[in-house]
């Protein structure tokens, strides 16, 4: 099983609710990461966890908030998002963040936000 | 900004063509690895290619890796319809432990 899978496809939300995005994968990896993807640009990667320890925040803004409950769950929760968070969010694993030289990531399909 | 440059930005051709993106970094890697984007959805790894290789194939995929002019190619031949997609290279950098994506190249086949 390859397979890593997002939670909600698509999802509306106003400025002042709350929600998560759960991300989940059954590969054994012990990395997992969040992108999040404008229309025509590359992915940028947001945060990274290694072995459930949260590795790298990439100067994320505080309304996005992970958590990494075990080593096959990852969540993204969202507080007070702006329209312009409006994006494709990506899921990741890979089998260590530290295997240099593998790191082959493999990505969920995504969840479509749209922040009104 | 972003590490990887890739050219062009657009290609267009027809299918049964072969279609060549280039990939171009800044600083030393330790590998580099390309991936698809079908539209809307999740990116899938098509190959990598570590910094002491310069050559690799995969079916229809054949990717080159320059070190010393900081670029890569990946080309994709006898192109098929099902090969429309956007395509990224990304970099794993030195003393970094992630991938810096690419601006990436939106690859059309016309039947």
């Amino acid at each position: 099983d390859t397979e890593v899978t997002q939670t909600p496809k698509h999802l509306v939300m106003g400025m002042t609710n709350k929600k998560s995005l759960k991300c989940e994968q059954h590969m054994g990896h012990r990395a997992m990461y969040w992108y999040k993807q404008k229309a025509k640009k590359p992915p940028e990667l947001m945060f990274v966890y290694s072995y459930e320890k949260l590795s790298i925040n990439e100067s994320v803004p505080s309304r996005f908030s992970p958590e990494c409950p075990n080593s096959s769950l990852l969540n993204l929760h969202l507080h007070a998002l702006q329209p312009e968070d409006s994006a494709l969010y990506l899921c990741a694993s890979s089998q260590d963040q530290g295997t240099l030289a593998k790191n082959i990531q493999y990505f969920g399909a995504g969840t479509r936000l749209s922040v009104l | 900004s972003q590490q990887g440059e890739e050219d062009p930005q657009a290609l267009s051709i027809q299918e049964g063509e072969n279609a060549t993106m280039n990939c171009s970094y800044k600083t030393s890697i330790n590998n580099l690895q390309w991936y698809r984007q079908n539209s809307g959805r999740g990116l899938v790894h098509l190959i990598l290619i570590r910094s002491n290789e310069r050559e690799k194939h995969s079916g229809r995929l054949r990717v080159t890796l320059d070190t010393s002019k900081k670029s890569s190619s990946l080309l994709i031949t006898a192109s098929r319809a099902a090969d429309t997609a956007s395509y990224f290279c990304a970099t794993l950098i030195q003393g970094a432990q992630k991938l810096v994506f690419g601006q990436g190249t939106r690859l059309t086949i016309n039947p």
